[in-house]
């Protein structure tokens, strides 16, 4: 079974543009989450997608947002890119029946210049 | 709200000994899972084992294995008979159980290199 994907893996932004990220979970699993891991800040969470509809979203301004897609692929958007959105964004899938365990894609590389 | 604290900013160890990293965390909850995860230098971040907290058996795989104190808060890792793989970040994470309302809440992470 194919892992998480993420993708681009690497991207290159300047500030005030929007950039999107895309997840495939892995297949079978309808539980999408994302996290942003800073030198700083760590590993946060920022928010999850469940059958479309977002179930729980943590503390980041209204610029991050999110989708989720009837074959539960998983967008994110950051608008109005600032410096301190260069992060690593990972995105992690669950299964209903292992709703525990999250399992992680390889993340994608924001560079914000 | 939960946290989760690792004390060991940085650790190494040669190969093939045995090293334990330290993680505590704060809940107030009963109902909750902990994990390791390790981020090799690829960044995949990859679950190496996971413990259930209703369970008071250590949890193992392999090599890995946890010492898992529900009354300390304490849930350490150790690693036996390390190899040069073992060179990750790893990450103890905390998660409780909030009828899918999930999320994971994870330590500052040990930087652990294995030396040949």
């Amino acid at each position: 079974k194919a892992g998480v994907t993420q993708t681009p893996r690497y991207l290159i932004k300047t500030r005030g543009q929007q950039v999107t990220l895309s997840c495939s979970p892995i297949s079978g699993h309808r539980s999408v989450s994302w996290y942003q891991q800073t030198p700083g800040q760590g590993l946060q969470f920022l928010f999850e997608y469940f059958s479309e509809t977002q179930r729980n979203k943590g503390n980041f301004p209204g610029r991050f947002s999110g989708r989720q897609f009837s074959n539960s692929r998983s967008e994110m958007n950051v608008s109005t890119l600032e410096l301190g959105d260069s992060a690593l964004y990972l995105c992690a899938s669950r299964s209903d029946i292992e709703q525990e365990t999250q399992y992680f894609g390889p993340g994608t590389r924001l560079l914000v210049l | 709200a939960q946290t989760v604290t690792q004390s060991q900013p940085e650790m190494s160890v040669q190969e093939a000994e045995t090293v334990t990293l330290s993680c505590t965390y704060d809940t107030s909850e009963n109902n909750y899972y902990l994990f390791w995860y390790k981020q090799p230098p690829s960044r995949q971040m990859i679950l190496v084992i996971r413990q259930e907290a209703y369970k008071q058996q250590n949890a193992t795989e392999n090599r890995f294995s946890v010492n898992f104190q529900k009354a300390a808060k304490s849930f350490s890792l150790k690693i036996s008979d390390s190899q040069l793989g073992d060179t990750a970040m790893y990450f103890c994470a905390f998660m409780k159980l909030n009828f899918g309302n999930e999320k994971l809440t994870f330590g500052t992470g040990t930087r652990l290199t294995i030396i040949p």
